[in-house]
């Protein structure tokens, strides 16, 4: 089991770019690294999805160093609704050949608060 | 579409009650995974079926609770007999196993109170 450390809480500021670490010491050769976001009282959402290196869509960006043991999600110019808890999840994506559900398994997230 | 559909938001039961969650998924999605969220557990990864079909259970607490998923667009969690320890919010979430992509689309929940 892939397991993964974030940090518990960051604030930064409207306007600033966030960067969000997350390690995983023992990620292994097909697991896959997935951000979510979560705001009170709603489900998580998707972010980003990546293997290695750069992964970029219209709302973040994930860097993947080379040995693959961290990856930082990457919020560009941030505002006040960026506020939520961030989640790191590393995994196979093949569970279904018995790799179990890592992929989809949360661990404590990363609380974000931005300040005006 | 409608995205993942939970039922009830709300659910206020007393201890001993029977309580049955339940779950639309996203039309066409092939896997579906139920969550218990606390504030000091995190979420919780309960069960999750692939084609209807249960594929780890691991996640249950206990026996009290039990989850089917009859056909490919419904899905309960039941928890019989209900403790106050069950207090939590339930997420179910489905997801298109395709490839390599297991983003999961999760419903609003259901906050559940057992007193």
């Amino acid at each position: 089991l892939a397991k993964t450390t974030q940090p518990i809480s960051m604030d930064s500021y409207e306007g600033q770019e966030v960067n969000i670490t997350c390690s995983h010491n023992n990620i292994a050769t097909n697991d896959y690294i997935t951000w979510y976001q979560q705001f009170p009282s709603q489900g998580p959402r998707f972010i980003i999805q990546g293997y290695k290196t750069k992964v970029t869509n219209e709302v973040a960006s994930l860097f993947i160093p080379a040995d693959r043991k961290s990856s930082t999600l990457s919020l560009p110019r941030v505002s006040l609704s960026d506020t939520a808890v961030y989640y790191c999840l590393v995994g196979d994506l093949y569970m279904y050949s018995g790799g179990g559900a890592d992929g989809l398994t949360f661990g404590k997230g990363t609380h974000l608060i931005i300040q005006p | 579409d409608a995205g993942v559909i939970q039922s009830p938001r709300h659910e206020v039961t007393e201890m001993g009650q029977e309580v049955t969650l339940r779950c639309k998924p996203i039309s066409g999605h092939n896997s579906l995974f139920w969550y218990r969220q606390t504030m000091m557990r995190g979420l919780e990864l309960l069960i999750y079926f692939n084609n209807n079909v249960p594929i780890d259970d691991s996640g249950m607490p206990e026996d009290r609770f039990s989850a089917k998923m009859p056909n490919a667009s419904f899905s309960t969690l039941k928890i019989q007999p209900s403790e106050p320890r069950d207090s939590a919010v339930y997420f179910c979430a489905s997801s298109q196993h395709s490839g390599g992509n297991t983003e999961a689309f999760f419903g609003q929940g259901t906050r559940l109170t057992v007193v």
